[in-house]
């Protein structure tokens, strides 16, 4: 079975620093792997996805995420965080044998302070 | 363009009603699936669908039931609603394929007294 683990339930980062929300799997076969956002009182939009074509991959908003399969992790980065980053962000895989069915972390909230 | 839509947006239940929940999507998406959101648990797979007819159980689907008779459709039913199913539900959809992303609606705020 998959499995999404998120280290870090709050992350708080001053305006202009480094954001690194950290995401690692469980598979034997690297899975599908995605990234999601989600602000108050909505629902998750896609901030990128994991494609073997790059093992660096670059989404929406400036962020970014690096596929290491020696780590089995796929953590999120922003060179330099802005206060409308405040949100909280999801790790997802896709299963390997059944590619539509979704498993989450736990979710990790970023706090951005002025 | 209107997504996927969820209605309605909140509910209050008394425990042992019943309810359902809709989900409808326009981009013609053959995959759609049910979550629950809880704080600290992130999204939890209750039941998903491959197509029209198709259904299947998630990680969390005891106190549901689901259906799928058209593409557009994927309502999610509370039998008897209990206290330990207040949370947000959350409804998504894709096309089918590896590698796609699910698109989500808003949500479901449902309360159980």
């Amino acid at each position: 079975a998959q499995s999404v683990t998120q280290l870090g339930s709050h992350v708080s980062v001053s305006e202009g620093a480094l954001v690194l929300l950290r995401c690692n799997y469980s598979s034997s076969v690297p899975p599908y792997l995605f990234w999601y956002v989600q602000y108050p009182n909505q629902g998750l939009q896609l901030l990128l996805k994991y494609t073997s074509a790059a093992t660096l991959v670059k989404g929406i908003n400036g962020f970014e995420a690096e596929f290491k399969k020696s780590e089995t992790s796929f953590h999120l980065t922003k060179p330099s965080a802005h206060m409308s980053d405040a949100a909280e962000y999801f790790c997802a895989v896709s299963a390997v044998y059944n590619f539509n069915k979704f498993y989450f972390g736990s979710g990790t909230k970023l706090n951005v302070k002025p | 363009n209107a997504g996927v839509t969820q209605t309605p947006k909140f509910q209050v239940l008394k425990t042992g009603q019943s309810m359902t929940l809709q989900c409808a999507q326009d981009m013609n998406h053959e995959y759609m699936s049910w979550y629950r959101q809880d704080p600290g648990m992130g999204l939890r797979l209750i039941h998903y669908s491959v197509g029209a007819g198709i259904t299947d159980q998630g990680e969390v689907p005891n106190g549901y039931n689901v259906s799928r008779s058209t593409t557009e459709d994927f309502p999610l039913r509370l039998l008897s609603a209990a206290p330990s199913q207040t949370s947000v539900y959350f409804c998504a959809s894709s096309p089918q394929g590896s590698n796609q992303p699910q698109h989500f609606g808003d949500g479901t705020r449902l309360s159980i007294l």
